[in-house]
């Protein structure tokens, strides 16, 4: 079965900091990739996805994830954060079968912001 | 659309009670999934559903039954409920698509169960 590793549990920033959270997966084969947000009290939302081709990916709100196989990692940037960036971070796996299929997400990232 | 309804929002409810916690999505979706958040452990799933009619276990299925009778909704019981089971429950729904045409999933808004 798949497993998914976020290293950092809690991470502090100031605003217009550049960010990188950590994703490795454990899983031999092809898989789909994710990374979800949740604002506070709120529920999760798609970021991102990587299914194929360029492994650099481009999501919303200014956030890119680039998927790097040798190293089965799959980490979030984001040049310069903002205040309401302040959320969790999921990042989530799924076997790749070509049809959509469970996920197995991380333990989440929680990233706060300071003004 | 609503999307994914979930409803109640907030429950208490006291050791060895049962409830179920009700998952409604609009979207015409097949797949169905329950899932727990719990701090420091992430989301985990409880049951899921390929279809109407259909479910399957996830990682942590036990205290936990579910039933989907019609597509549109996901049923998640708890027979005699437990303080473990005190947590954020999140169902989501995803269509059956292939490659980049698969969306993830669709979440609803979290019911937070306390159970003392």
């Amino acid at each position: 079965a798949q497993s998914v590793s976020q290293h950092n549990h809690h991470v502090i920033l100031s605003e217009a900091a550049s960010l990188e959270l950590g994703c490795n997966y454990s899983y031999g084969g092809t898989v789909n990739l994710f990374w979800y947000v949740q604002y506070p009290g709120q529920h999760l939302q798609l970021l991102l996805k990587y299914f194929s081709g360029d492994p650099l990916v481009k999501g919303i709100k200014g956030f890119e994830a680039e998927f790097i196989k040798s190293k089965f990692s799959f980490n979030l940037r984001k040049p310069s954060v903002q205040w309401s960036d302040t959320a969790e971070y999921f990042c989530a796996v799924s076997i790749n079968t070509g049809t959509a299929s469970k996920l197995t997400f991380g333990t989440g990232t929680r990233l706060q912001v300071t003004l | 659309n609503a999307g994914v309804t979930q409803t109640p929002k907030f429950r208490v409810l006291k050791t060895g009670q049962s409830m179920t916690l009700l998952c409604a999505q609009d979207m015409n979706h097949e797949y169905m999934y329950w899932y727990r958040q719990d701090p420091g452990l992430g989301l985990r799933l409880i049951h899921y559903s390929v279809g109407e009619g259909t479910t399957a276990k996830g990682e942590v299925p036990d205290g936990y039954n579910v039933s989907r009778l019609k597509k549109q909704n996901f049923l998640l019981g708890l027979e005699s409920a437990a303080p473990s089971q005190t947590s954020v429950y999140f169902c989501a729904s995803s269509y059956l698509a292939r490659g980049r045409d698969y969306y993830g999933y669709t979440f609803g808004s979290g019911t937070r169960l306390t159970v003392v």
